[in-house]
């Protein structure tokens, strides 16, 4: 099982980027998956989820990035998708998707998430 | 600042039990699951500890979770040196409607 993220650049504010984790040795249409984020030096922080096709493939995201960022899925292809418009410095992080189990549990409180992938780096700068 | 408040050291001597407290309110630890991760430097964060004290395939029965009231702990019984990482706690906050995480905890074998 193996998540690996991909699409991180330096970009200037305001500009948009599309970051990609490819997921290996299970299906990802099988879960939900989960993008989390860890600015330099600074703790972990959870950017959001989408849920399963059969649960609709709703997401759910965290207030800085709601208006934001959209998370997608390609079950087909096996991959995630997290799309960062109108970017911000303050977005400037290393960014980790997860496979998240859920149990069937649809309140995500119930969730956790295993394994991660290495982390792709966003840099936000002029 | 966090919404989970973590010491942000712990140690202990090998074989010593030292344990993380992960403090939080009604609203999240008070109603919902904690999670636990480790984190090496430089690596990505692992899952350690899941509703509260459930541990995932592979890691190590010294590792042992627990919640009351509004706060948790994780607890690691015969510490070793390769226990040397940072941990979080990590809870869904019902007035924020996300998920949160405290400040992490590093953890020194002395």
């Amino acid at each position: 099982v193996q998540l690996v993220e991909s699409g991180g650049a330096l970009v200037q504010p305001g500009r948009s980027l599309r970051l990609s984790c490819t997921a290996s040795g299970f299906r990802i249409a099988d879960y939900a998956m989960g993008w989390f984020r860890q600015a330099p030096g600074r703790g972990l922080e959870w950017v959001g989820f989408i849920r399963r096709r059969t649960y609709g493939g709703t997401t759910k995201y965290a207030a800085p990035v709601r208006d934001r960022f959209i998370i997608s899925r390609n079950d087909v292809g096996n991959v995630a998708y997290l799309q960062m418009n109108s970017l911000k410095t303050d977005d400037t992080a290393l960014y980790y998707c997860s496979r998240t189990m859920t149990d069937n549990a649809i309140f995500a409180g119930e969730w956790w998430s295993d394994p991660w992938g290495q982390g792709t780096l966003v840099t936000v700068s002029s | 600042q966090p919404v989970l408040t973590q010491p942000p050291s712990a140690s202990g001597t090998p074989g010593e039990l030292v344990t993380i407290s992960c403090s939080g309110s009604n609203s999240n630890l008070g109603s919902n699951y904690v999670f636990w991760y480790q984190q090496f430097p430089g690596t990505a964060p692992k899952l350690l500890i899941y509703q509260d004290q459930w541990r995932p395939s592979g890691v190590p029965d010294r590792f042992s979770g627990s919640r009351s009231g509004t706060s948790a702990s994780l607890a690691i019984s015969g510490l070793r040196s390769e226990d040397e990482a940072e941990y979080f706690c990590s809870a869904w906050d019902d007035t924020l409607n996300g998920l949160i995480f405290g400040g992490g905890t590093k953890v020194t074998a002395l």
